[in-house]
């Protein structure tokens, strides 16, 4: 039973490129969420999406995107990478408001 | 929609002593609360959560939580400490109903000192 899993788990990007994290749960769980993880900020909420084919925003969704094509998979999209993108983030997924959480993408924009 | 503020952001603590680390959120509708850990580059484990009933809730690793309704507190305490508990803590609110979407506050790092 993998739970939540993330991929990758470390990147490096340069300025204005794009990327898609990937993160699956085998839970059969209808909500999905991504988070940033910045130092002294604690998690702050990207996206989230309540089901299959539906997102919605968080707190701080400016320059990302997010996909749930599948009720599994929930991707989240960088279009052009920003310095301040640079962060850790993590995916999880819930029931009954008990949420399961991927180890983390590390992610370093340069 | 709700919002968490952890009191502490380092907590030193002597092995085998006692440890609160402070919780207090901000609601206008009733919630559901939850403490996490996260070990060194790893992701949140739940530790324990309050979802009705009894205010005294006991989690994992021999930690438990007390909410207080009229002070809107959710502490979580350990009567002694081990090495191993070293790690941050986050305190996590959600408002009962909707896309129970987790708010989480800034986190305390607790550090057992041998």
């Amino acid at each position: 039973n993998a739970g939540v899993t993330q991929t990758p788990k470390f990147r490096v990007l340069k300025t204005g490129q794009s990327m898609t994290l990937l993160c699956a749960q085998d839970m059969n769980h209808e909500y999905m969420y991504w988070y940033r993880q910045d130092p002294g900020m604690g998690l702050r909420l990207i996206h989230y999406s309540v089901g299959e084919g539906t997102t919605a925003k968080g707190e701080v969704p400016d320059g990302y995107n997010v996909s749930r094509l599948k009720k599994q998979n929930f991707l989240l999209g960088l279009e052009s990478a920003a310095p301040s993108q640079t962060s850790v983030y993590f995916c999880a997924s819930s029931y009954r408001a008990w949420a399961f959480f991927g180890q983390g993408t590390r992610l370093t924009v340069v | 929609a709700q919002s968490v503020t952890q009191l502490d952001s380092q907590v030193p603590v002597f092995e085998e002593a006692p440890v609160e680390l402070r919780c207090n959120y901000s609601s206008s509708v009733s919630v559901y609360l939850f403490w996490y850990v996260q070990y060194p580059n790893q992701g949140l484990q739940l530790l324990l959560k309050y979802l009705s009933g009894s205010t005294l809730v006991k989690g994992i690793n021999g930690f438990e939580a007390e909410f207080n309704k009229s002070q809107t507190s959710f502490h979580l305490r350990k009567p002694s400490v081990h090495i191993s508990d070293t790690a941050e803590y986050f305190c996590a609110v959600t408002g009962m109903g909707g896309a129970n979407n987790l708010f989480f506050g800034t986190g305390t790092r607790l550090t057992v000192i041998p």
